[in-house]
């Protein structure tokens, strides 16, 4: 079957450095998305992920190895509305996304 | 530019009943989808389309209609609500099914059925 894993929760300092990983195991790969949910708020996009590597978008940063299906979310110099849940997708081979639960990240002053 | 706009924003059934929910988008994108999100899982997707005449299920179609008739529209009909399909509903746009551009995702329809 396939897979997406992340962390439930996390809980991070404001103005420090956190990092979420996503494990994934899809039939196929063709890109993994990260994506953005306020509470209560639809997903916004932050960033797409097809080639090994990191991709640096301001504050965020988002890393993937295809070969170990693993895929982390850097942001840095976090700030309160950060908070948020941070959800990691995959598109398969038959381009449709798998999504994985989502991590609640919670920013503590 | 108004973006994917769903309607309505909550909505509160009996079991049994029926109603439409309303997504239209305004960026000309080809690709459309409704997904909904339920506590502690990843979204699921109910059904898709590629283009305006074409659609196709996705993970959880059953109890769920959709149609295609022009590019901007892709409204879900609920045809007997069940408990179980208490939900968040989320319709998304694409410009292709590739998604290398991302999701624009409408605002969500918060459906309670009683």
């Amino acid at each position: 079957g396939q897979n997406i894993d992340q962390p439930t929760e996390m809980t991070a300092t404001e103005g420090a450095i956190v990092q979420i990983n996503c494990t994934y195991q899809t039939s196929g790969f063709n890109g993994l998305f990260w994506y953005q949910q306020h509470a209560g708020e639809a997903p916004t996009f932050l960033s797409y992920n097809v080639l090994d590597g990191l991709e640096e978008k301001g504050r965020f940063s988002s890393f993937l190895s295809r070969s170990k299906g693993y895929s982390y979310l850097l942001l840095k110099e976090l700030q309160m509305k950060d908070s948020a849940s941070y959800l990691c997708a995959v598109l398969d081979s038959n381009y449709q996304l798998i999504w994985g639960a989502g991590t609640k990240l919670i920013i503590k002053p | 530019n108004a973006g994917v706009t769903q309607t309505p924003k909550f909505q509160v059934l009996k079991t049994g009943q029926s109603m439409t929910l309303q997504c239209a988008q305004d960026m000309n994108h080809e690709y459309m989808s409704w997904y909904r999100q339920d506590p502690g899982m990843g979204l699921r997707l109910i059904h898709y389309s590629v283009g305006a005449g074409i659609t196709d299920q996705g993970e959880v179609p059953n109890g769920y209609n959709v149609s295609r008739s022009t590019t901007e529209d892709f409204p879900l009909r609920l045809l007997s609500a069940a408990p179980s399909q208490t939900s968040v509903y989320f319709c998304a746009s694409s410009y292709s099914e590739v998604l290398d551009y991302g999701y624009t995702f409408g605002s969500g329809t918060r459906l309670t059925v009683v």
